[in-house]
């Protein structure tokens, strides 16, 4: 499994920004996908999730996100993508995506983040 | 949202001792807890699942308790490349949250 975030970069407060995370060494239209962010210094945030196509290709948002924030996924490219828009200060962060896995038996509703990528940093400051 | 407590925030260590790191959630979260480990500069690594199951290629070091709202990990003869922060992360309800992190260092 391999996952490689790209994109990240120094904006202005306010301003829109995508990053991208390319998937390989997996069957990626079946995964169900998340973004985890950690601002520098600072301990891991969820950031959202989205399903596969197969469960609907649904997403969830954290609060401080959502409405802002929007996860989406090219399953013919092997692509997952976070569209940041009306970026603020306090979003500077290092976003890593991240596979989701479940357990088995009686733990099969216990999701966890399997494989990370490497994370890109993104800066928000005038 | 459920909260994730850890305790210490932080602790020294010799390589060789047990270490355990306990996470105390908001509100019962049955074993719907995951661990994870960082190291300085990188990604996050998948220690430990639904509380005691560990992760393909984790050292047998590493083992998970707890059920409810109270969870340990332990590690059972720290080496050196143990040191590092670590997480507990609920799966309970979305968002999903963390706790906020332990940091092991050498004494």
């Amino acid at each position: 499994v391999q996952l490689v975030e790209s994109g990240g970069g120094l904006v202005k407060p306010g301003e829109s920004l995508r990053v991208s995370c390319a998937a390989s060494g997996f069957t990626f239209s079946n995964a169900w996908m998340t973004w985890v962010r950690q601002a520098p210094g600072k301990g891991l945030e969820w950031v959202g999730r989205i399903k596969s196509e197969g469960s609907g290709a649904t997403t969830d948002y954290a609060a401080p996100v959502k409405g802002r924030f929007t996860i989406s996924r090219d399953d013919s490219k092997n692509m997952l993508y976070l569209q940041m828009n009306s970026l603020k200060t306090e979003d500077t962060a290092v976003y890593y995506c991240t596979t989701v896995n479940r357990g088995s038996g009686s733990y099969y509703n216990n999701l966890f983040f399997e494989d990370w990528g490497q994370g890109t940093l993104v800066t928000v400051s005038s | 949202d459920i909260q994730m407590t850890q305790s210490p925030s932080s602790l020294s260590a010799s390589v060789g001792d047990r270490v355990t790191i306990t996470c105390r959630a908001s509100q019962s979260i049955s074993s719907y807890l995951n661990w994870y480990q960082q190291k300085s500069g990188k990604a996050p690594n998948l220690l430990i699942y639904a509380a005691y199951s560990l992760q393909s290629g984790v050292s047998s070091r590493f083992s998970g308790n707890g059920s409810g709202t109270d969870f340990t990990l332990t590690i059972s003869g720290l080496q050196p490349e143990d040191f590092a922060t670590y997480y507990c992360q609920q799966s309970y309800s979305t968002p999903r949250t963390f706790g906020q992190g332990t940091k092991v260092e050498i004494k």
